[in-house]
């Protein structure tokens, strides 16, 4: 089985643009959650989407959003973007029922 | 609420010594706890997990953590590191899809 994949690998953006991340899960996974991952506040966790539906939320602000298709992919968006939302962010599936996640590598966002 | 503590951010330690990265966790429900590794540049990788029955668990290169509830503990240990073992290490809880994660814990094995 493929592995999680995310898209980009790396970008750059500037103040008060706006970035649209992407996430394929491991076939035949139905959840998908996201994760912050920055050297001063660790791994912090964005959202949960199970079934097309957000599931779980963490303590981020509006300008943070997600969705999920019917095939199970993932999207995360960040609005009007500040400089410290420059962080690597991680993206997951979770598969069968031992709430075993599977990383994929990352997007690492440069806010410039 | 869930909350997943570590107690160390840096662990430097020779090679071949023993280690022990400590976890605590606190949630008023049954939990499931991990441990994962990071590699530099690459996402995590889960090393081990609690889910039920035996309190000890093992990863198979030689990393075990042994789950304690009187103590809410869940320190990971191994009796001889390898250079190779260099890596940020993350404990975390997962209940109902929404997992928890310590701050993590950079190891840093010299020669």
């Amino acid at each position: 089985k493929a592995g999680v994949t995310q898209t980009p690998r790396y970008l750059i953006k500037t103040r008060g643009q706006q970035v649209t991340l992407s996430c394929s899960p491991i076939s035949g996974h139905r959840s998908v959650s996201w994760y912050q991952q920055t050297p001063g506040q660790g791994l912090q966790f964005l959202f949960e989407y199970f079934s097309e539906t957000q599931r779980n939320k963490g303590n981020f602000p509006g300008r943070f959003s997600g969705r999920q298709f019917s095939n199970s992919r993932s999207e995360m968006n960040v609005s009007t973007l500040e400089l410290g939302d420059s962080a690597l962010y991680l993206c997951a599936s979770l598969g069968g029922s031992n709430e075993k996640l599977f990383f994929g590598s990352g997007t690492q966002l440069s806010v410039l | 609420a869930q909350s997943v503590t570590q107690l160390d951010s840096q662990v430097p330690v020779f090679e071949e010594a023993p280690v022990e990265l400590r976890c605590n966790y606190s949630s008023s429900v049954s939990v499931y706890l991990f441990w994962y590794v990071q590699y530099p540049n690459q996402g995590l990788q889960l090393l081990l997990k609690y889910l039920s029955g035996s309190t000890l668990v093992k990863s198979i290169n030689g990393f075990e953590a042994e789950f304690n509830k009187s103590q809410t503990s869940f320190h990971l240990r191994k009796p001889s590191v390898h250079i190779s073992d260099t890596a940020e290490y993350f404990c975390g809880d997962t209940n109902a899809g929404k997992s928890t994660f310590g701050d993590g814990t950079t190891l840093t094995v010299k020669p």
